[in-house]
């Protein structure tokens, strides 16, 4: 079945230093969502692409979505205490069964 | 305000006996998930509503039930044949079915001993 992938499953930085979560799907993806994950909190959507080659941006974070819509990447630049957390990508498949597809998620930590 | 509520927030239970998570929406949202936390993995689906009185299961069905009897209301319950029932469990809603933006609900750690 269809999944989906994502690097790296921890990532520590220093505060101001850049950080980046990368997500790869076995198949054609037809949009991606991020979420972002406070820890014991619930899931809080972020933004979600839909077009090939897609970028948005909010703020410090910067979201991409591939050409070929199979692999999507947030980059986050100059890390704050407030971006600790876990960084989720889903997918709905093109194939469309509607259900959405989670990654393992990305946990950020940053060191002030 | 509106949102998603789940309750309770922590439930403990003996090994054994079946417990009913309940999840309450008052967005007007047709679709609603139950999703599986465990750590170290992603979200993986137990069952989804696309519209009041359907549901399906989803990729992790086996040992769970639920019901959508009304649009605002989607419990799920934890039957004794779930192998291995503790972890945190999300409830979430969506407008329609399909490639729309998900609200979840706070979360009910389930610990069964």
């Amino acid at each position: 079945g269809q999944q989906v992938m994502q690097i790296p499953q921890y990532q520590h930085v220093q505060e101001g230093e850049d950080f980046t979560t990368y997500c790869n799907s076995s198949t054609t993806l037809s949009n991606i969502q991020w979420y972002k994950q406070r820890p014991g909190g619930h899931p809080v959507f972020l933004i979600q692409l839909v077009k090939s080659g897609e970028v948005k941006k909010q703020k410090r974070l910067t979201f991409q979505f591939g050409e070929a819509k199979k692999n999507s990447s947030l980059h986050i630049t100059a890390t704050q205490t407030t971006d600790v957390g876990t960084y989720f990508c889903a997918g709905h498949g093109s194939s469309n069964t509607g259900k959405l597809i989670f990654g393992q998620g990305t946990t950020l930590q940053v060191k002030p | 305000d509106g949102g998603i509520t789940q309750s309770p927030k922590y439930l403990f239970r003996k090994e054994g006996q079946n417990v009913t998570l309940s999840c309450e929406q008052n967005l007007n949202h047709d679709a609603m998930y139950w999703y599986r936390q465990d750590p170290g993995q992603g979200l993986r689906l137990i069952y989804y509503s696309q519209i009041v009185n359907d549901f399906q299961k989803g990729d992790i069905a086996e040992g769970y039930s639920v019901s959508r009897e009304k649009k605002e209301s989607f419990p799920l319950t934890v039957t004794s044949a779930q192998k291995n029932p503790t972890a945190f469990y999300l409830c979430a809603s969506s407008i329609a079915f399909g490639g729309y933006e998900q609200y979840f609900g706070p979360g009910t750690r389930l610990t069964v001993t």
